[in-house]
């Protein structure tokens, strides 16, 4: 089944220790992205990968780390977690050439930093 | 700043109604945008994209209208069904690179039976 995958679902940490959500796609697709959703705020960007070794900042990269050594993981680092980036977090893919398209998104985890 | 909104934050149809989503954006550079739809507890599903050398595009009993002169975007669900009830956003891609997006606030569409 073609699908995104996240983990954890749900993370419950504390300020400061290093945690790491991984993402990963079986549909071969060349973009990944990763936004984080807070009420009101909709969805916003934090990093996005045209390809392997290839990322760029999105919106709201602050306090937060990617890497993309290979085509179907793309895992979002926190090096020193703090409250306000207790959020939802979805990753996504799309194997549009040149740009997201039709993305399609993994299930979310729910990341709670205390 | 440059930002995509949403003139309703919510709607409410009658089950076989239209609806029609609204959004605005405010990069006239932007040449890219997509809908998406987001239901409850679920990640965002893609419903259909449109680009800025185009004015309409359909699907299946979606339609998207891209106005560039007053830069608003519209989707327009025909017959609309409780199954169409969750939030539906809109996002922009602003030209510079087309890995980046940026997503409206959503519009909660809720459809009565």
């Amino acid at each position: 089944e073609a699908q995104v995958t996240q983990n954890p679902r749900y993370l419950i940490t504390v300020t400061g220790k290093k945690l790491t959500v991984t993402c990963s796609q079986n549909m071969n697709h060349e973009y990944m992205s990763w936004y984080r959703q807070d009420p009101g705020l909709g969805l916003r960007q934090i990093y996005y990968s045209m390809n392997v070794e290839v990322t760029d900042k999105g919106d709201v990269p602050e306090g937060y780390k990617v890497s993309r050594k290979e085509k179907r993981n793309f895992p979002l680092i926190l090096e020193s977690p703090s409250p306000n980036q207790t959020s939802l977090y979805f990753c996504a893919s799309s194997f549009t050439s040149g740009g997201a398209g039709e993305q399609y998104f993994g299930p979310g985890t729910r990341l709670t930093v205390t | 700043g440059e930002s995509v909104g949403l003139h309703l934050p919510t709607l409410s149809v009658q089950e076989g109604d239209n609806s029609i989503i609204n959004c605005a954006y405010s990069n006239s550079a932007s040449d890219y945008f997509i809908w998406y739809k987001q239901e409850s507890g679920k990640g965002p599903q893609f419903i259909i994209d449109i680009r800025s050398n185009m004015d309409k595009r359909q699907g299946q009993r979606v339609t998207v209208l891209l106005n560039k002169t007053v830069k608003h975007l519209s989707l327009q669900i025909a017959a609309t069904q409780p199954g169409d009830s969750a939030v539906y956003f809109c996002a922009e891609n602003k030209g510079t690179s087309y890995g980046k997006l940026t997503f409206g606030q959503g519009t909660i569409l809720t459809v009565h039976p």
